[in-house]
């Protein structure tokens, strides 16, 4: 069975400055699909990224990158120029067959 | 464009009472249907999927149901509520085809007194 783990509960940041958040999983699977979701207080869930796991390039979308590791099955976001905004929760999910398995979760606090 | 919609945003309801939370996509045909919760402080737990009309599956063994009626509604639904059935609920929607990253509505709140 696939599982996701976000080894951070929490984590914090001071604007304008860089943050990385964790996230690994386990799969027995060659293709699947990677995503990171973020969750502000109003508890909607956005997409943030997604990373094609045959793609070796690491997915980039404005100030959000991932490092994907595959051997390892890492999956990090890198957040760079952290604004006020990017305050919440962050889930890293895992997708094949068209269901996705969440990790727990990372709450990213961002400071003035 | 596409859009999901999903209510009510808050419900209480008494222990052993009945449940029905709908949602509906707009903008899209065939759609893959989700039904997720998450319990406080955790991740979501898919429930029910759902790849067509009349087509469910259950994830998790539990008190609750889903329903496709219809090509873009979702419900889901349960005869008698349970305490453990408090949680925040969450519909989403993907394309048939496996590339595709789910859409989140802006989910259900129900508390269980």
């Amino acid at each position: 069975a696939q599982t996701v783990t976000q080894s951070q509960p929490e984590m914090s940041v001071q604007e304008a400055e860089t943050v990385t958040l964790s996230c690994t999983y386990d799969t027995s699977e060659n293709n699947y699909y990677l995503f990171w979701y973020k969750q502000p207080p109003s508890r909607q869930m956005i997409l943030v990224i997604r990373q094609e796991a045959y793609k070796q390039q690491n997915a980039t979308e404005n100030r959000f990158s991932v490092n994907f590791q595959k051997a390892a099955k890492s999956f990090s976001l890198k957040i760079s120029d952290s604004q006020l905004g990017d305050t919440a929760m962050y889930f890293c999910a895992f997708e094949n067959t068209d269901k996705l398995i969440f990790g727990t979760g990372t709450r990213l606090q961002v400071f003035p | 464009s596409q859009t999901i919609h999903q209510w009510p945003a808050t419900l209480v309801q008494p222990v052993g009472s009945p449940l029905s939370l709908e949602c509906t996509v707009e903008g899209t045909s065939n759609p893959n249907l989700y039904w997720y919760r998450q319990a406080a402080g955790r991740g979501l737990q898919l429930l029910f999927y759902s790849i067509g009309i009349g087509q469910i599956s259950s994830e998790v063994p539990q008190n609750l149901s889903a329903s496709r009626p219809q090509d873009r509604q979702f419900i889901l639904s349960s005869k008698k509520l349970l305490l453990s059935d408090s949680g925040f609920y969450l519909c989403a929607w993907s394309k048939r085809t496996t590339d595709q990253p789910q859409h989140f509505g802006d989910g259900t709140r129900l508390s269980i007194l």
